[in-house]
């Protein structure tokens, strides 16, 4: 199936742990996005890459870093986790100059206890 | 990015068609006017996207006036399914997107 797939769905973990949320895309897409989700609902952008180049860094604390091994993927890692940062993280990508919108993922939901 | 707003949250009843006004006063010549659906628990999906006049595909239609100071997506025959946060976005087509609260619409039986 073309899509944009994030795993794990669902992530709970304790403060101070580190961990990696991934994404892939097999829909040919150059561009590939994190957002956040908080528990009132605003989805905001945090990390776009176009063809594996950070082209936007939206004001996220360093504890947050995203990698894109190529293209098609884009993981986000967060060290130190902190119980703000409990949200659900949504994956996306698009053509960058395309006709099209973003395809977003599912979201993993991710609990820090 | 122009700023967009849109009602916090409608109803209506299955069988009826909806009408979701966003408002874009100061909407820039290259921005365009994009619309996307999210269901509980999914990330959100593009809908219908258009620059002027009217676009119409197979889930909705969007009415541009001349001015483009507003646009309004048209559900038609909504059904329980269609239960969602339904998000206004204007934009050039290379700019990110900046989501706002969006519209919570709820269909009633």
């Amino acid at each position: 199936d073309t899509a944009v797939s994030q795993t794990p769905k669902y992530l709970v973990t304790q403060m101070g742990n580190d961990k990696s949320i991934k994404c892939e895309q097999n829909l040919g897409h150059d561009t590939m996005y994190w957002y956040k989700q908080d528990s009132k609902k605003f989805l905001k952008i945090m990390f776009s890459y176009n063809n594996k180049e950070l082209i936007i860094n939206e004001t996220v604390p360093n504890r947050f870093s995203p990698k894109s091994p190529d293209k098609a993927h884009l993981n986000l890692h967060i060290n130190s986790l902190e119980l703000g940062d409990s949200a659900v993280y949504f994956c996306a990508s698009s053509h960058l100059r395309g006709n099209y919108g973003y395809t977003f993922g599912s979201g993993t939901r991710l609990t820090v206890v | 990015l122009a700023k967009t707003t849109q009602p916090i949250s409608m109803d209506s009843y299955e069988g009826q068609e909806v009408n979701i006004t966003c408002s874009h006063n100061n909407i820039a010549t290259n921005d365009y006017i994009t619309w996307y659906q999210q269901f509980p628990s999914q990330g959100p999906r593009f809908i219908i996207q258009g620059y002027k006049t009217k676009v119409t595909n197979e889930v909705a239609s969007l009415f541009i006036p001349a001015d483009r100071k507003s646009s309004t997506l048209s559900l038609p025959r909504v059904s329980l399914s269609d239960t969602a946060v339904y998000y206004c976005l204007v934009g050039a087509r290379d700019d990110k997107i900046i989501f706002g609260k969006g519209t919570r619409l709820h269909i009633l039986p």
